[in-house]
């Protein structure tokens, strides 16, 4: 039973134009979010996060919104950089202590 | 200021053997959680060790167990191998009460003949 989906498995998007990647989760008790970012060989990279209690929150060149009516969450990477390709999980959770993942969407931003 | 690291990077084992594998956390972190990446597939949480007692367990048999030291490393051990248990077992590390953000290390890929 998959608890956070990732529909998209792959995304391609020009340089410096809008990346935006989705997730969708089914229990309405997860009030903390993640994204990783993973390279080949590497374990993910954190890059944002967002709580229940907000909406949005931004970071750089990216920004992740929640909407916790929809049970979906989004991130914006703006401008996206050829260095931004790699794939892309989104986690959420109801304690903070067990993360439910994704299966990722794999970027590829084009130069 | 050393991240997480995990040892070993590769191991391969046979069916019914038993591993053990190491973590040591981020700097400052005092929590460990254990994740299994099967292929294509996102990380699946093992558990997670706070203060040297299993806080919190996912959905894993018995076979997976863990420890966490008093200077917070942490090991994964997982008993009578199968060939399923392939894949590639990432380690988290955060700091307190609330243990998130997670910060992960590369991995051990794990291989089961």
């Amino acid at each position: 039973d998959q608890q956070v989906k990732q529909n998209s498995p792959s995304l391609s998007v020009q340089e410096g134009r809008i990346s935006i990647l989705n997730c969708d989760y089914t229990n309405s008790m997860f009030d903390y979010f993640l994204w990783y970012k993973k390279y080949p060989a590497e374990g993910p990279t954190f890059l944002i996060s967002i709580s229940s209690i907000k909406d949005k929150n931004e970071d750089g060149r990216f920004t992740v919104f929640l909407n916790k009516s929809a049970k979906h969450l989004s991130l914006h990477i703006v401008p996206s950089q050829p260095g931004d390709s790699a794939v892309y999980f989104c986690a959420a959770s109801d304690t903070g202590n067990q993360f439910y993942f994704g299966t990722g969407t794999s970027l590829t931003v084009i130069p | 200021d050393a991240g997480v690291t995990q040892s070993p990077t590769h191991l391969i084992k046979t069916r019914g053997q038993q591993v053990t594998l190491r973590c040591s956390p981020k700097s400052g972190h005092d929590t460990v959680s254990w994740y299994q990446q099967a292929l294509g597939q996102g990380p699946q949480f093992i558990f997670q060790y706070y203060e040297e007692e299993e806080r919190q367990r996912g959905n894993f048999p018995d076979r997976f167990s863990g420890h966490q030291f008093p200077n917070y490393s942490s090991e994964l051990n997982v008993n009578a191998l199968l060939l399923g248990d392939s894949a590639l077992y990432l380690c988290a590390s955060s700091n307190g009460r609330f243990a998130w953000p997670q910060h992960f290390g590369d991995g051990t890929r794990l291989s089961i003949l």
